[in-house]
This record gives C-alpha cells, structure tokens and sequence, in this order.
C-alpha cells in the first residue's frame, strides 16, 4: 500500500539551530501534504498545508518564519524549524492524501532540542 | 467551522468485552468523511475505519463498527472481542469530501486502555 516516510525519525539539536525534516510520498504523488504537530498525549494540531508550486497555507498562531516550509517536488516536502528553541521540542506528523477517500499519515520526527 | 468532540478523554475495558468510543461533530456541509484513527505507542497513525456521510449503513471493518447519526452528528466506534493489541489512543476526524486536498480535522482523543 501507498506509504509515507519521514526523516529523521528523531533529531536532537542545540538551541539556535536550524533543523529539517523531510517528509515523501514513496509510491504515489501529493500536491498537498499536511504538518502537524503533537504534543505528549495531545491531539494533533494542524500546523500548516504544504502545496506543491506554491506557498503553504498556515494555520493561525504558527509563526511562517519560524516555521518554514517548501513543497519541492510532488513527493516531497520539508519543514524546517529555524533557531530551534526547546519550546519547539515535539512530536511532528506529516500526511498526504492518495485520494479523496484516503490519507496517508508519516511515522513522525521526535525533536528534541537542547 | 468544523470541530471534532470527543468527551472521552480515558476509557478502559476488559479484554473480550466490548466497548464504544463517543464522538460528535459540527458542521454545516452535507457531504464529507469521518474516520476513526488508532495511534499506538509507536506514534504511528492507523486508520481504523472511514464513513462517507452519504452512506446511510454504517461501516464495519471486522471487530470495528460505527454508529453514524447523521442528524444528530454522532459517530460512535464500538470495538468488540478488545484484545490487548486494541490499547491505543483513538482519534475521531473530520474532512469535506470535496476535495482530496481538504485537511482532516481531529477531536482530542480517548486514551482506550484494555484489562486483562
């Protein structure tokens, strides 16, 4: 079946660095793939929309600069977390749709940052 | 705005028995998916179950029913035979059917434990 992978699975940093994850499509393309963020034992909040071809949609009270993301190809988007703090230590889950009727979620990135 | 309700934040039962996960919902479209998502220790998101709100008869993927209402904007997972690999939190969710670039929307989950 169609599969989403991440990387990395999990990444620790110091604080002021910048950190990427990558998130693919491996066996089908996705115009639009989705970033969210988990908390420990919260549910996932929606961070933004990666749209391939042009900018991503964010939801509200996500910092854009904080927060960057490119849709490079259609298998392929990255979030990039800039001057990474430890408040910015999550869990992230990407997700792209095959179809209407389904979607297909990534194993996640455990960010830790020191 | 569409929004998810689940009221349950913990529920648990004994291994063999059945047990029903409430959700409700908010929305003024008349036609979108709701889904049931498990989410084990590992973090992983697992689709349980999909209801396409068109359909009256409510879905079934082997131990895992729902009971949609549409009018009332209920959609219930009732698990039967809960085996211990069933302890997960489980989330209910949202999309417009519209689009297959709509983003899902998610309730805020009930942490499902089984007793052995």
């Amino acid at each position: 079946g169609a599969v989403v992978s991440q990387h990395p699975s999990r990444v620790i940093c110091k604080s002021g660095t910048s950190v990427k994850i990558e998130c693919r499509s491996l066996d089908f393309q996705a115009t639009t793939m989705f970033w969210y963020r988990q908390f420990p034992k919260k549910s996932l909040m929606l961070m933004a929309t990666s749209n391939e071809g042009s900018k991503a949609t964010y939801e509200q009270g996500v910092e854009k600069d904080k927060f960057l993301i490119n849709h490079a190809s259609l298998t392929l988007s990255t979030l990039t977390v800039t001057s990474a703090h430890p408040e910015d230590s999550s869990f992230y889950i990407c997700s792209a749709p095959s179809s209407v009727e389904t979607q297909y979620f990534g194993p996640g990135t455990r960010l830790l940052v020191l | 705005a569409q929004t998810v309700t689940q009221s349950q934040p913990e529920m648990s039962v004994q291994e063999a028995e059945t047990v029903t996960l409430s959700c409700t919902y908010d929305t003024s479209e008349s036609d979108y998916y709701l889904f049931w998502y498990k989410q084990p220790p590992s973090r992983q998101m697992i689709l349980v179950i999909r209801q396409e709100a068109y359909k009256q008869q409510n879905a079934t993927e082997n131990r895992f029913s729902v009971n949609f209402q549409k009018a009332a904007k209920s959609f219930s997972l009732k698990i039967s035979d809960s085996q211990l690999g069933d302890a997960a939190m489980y989330f209910c969710a949202y999309r417009n059917s519209r689009l297959r670039d709509d983003k899902i929307i998610f309730g805020k989950g009930t942490r499902l434990h089984i007793l052995p």
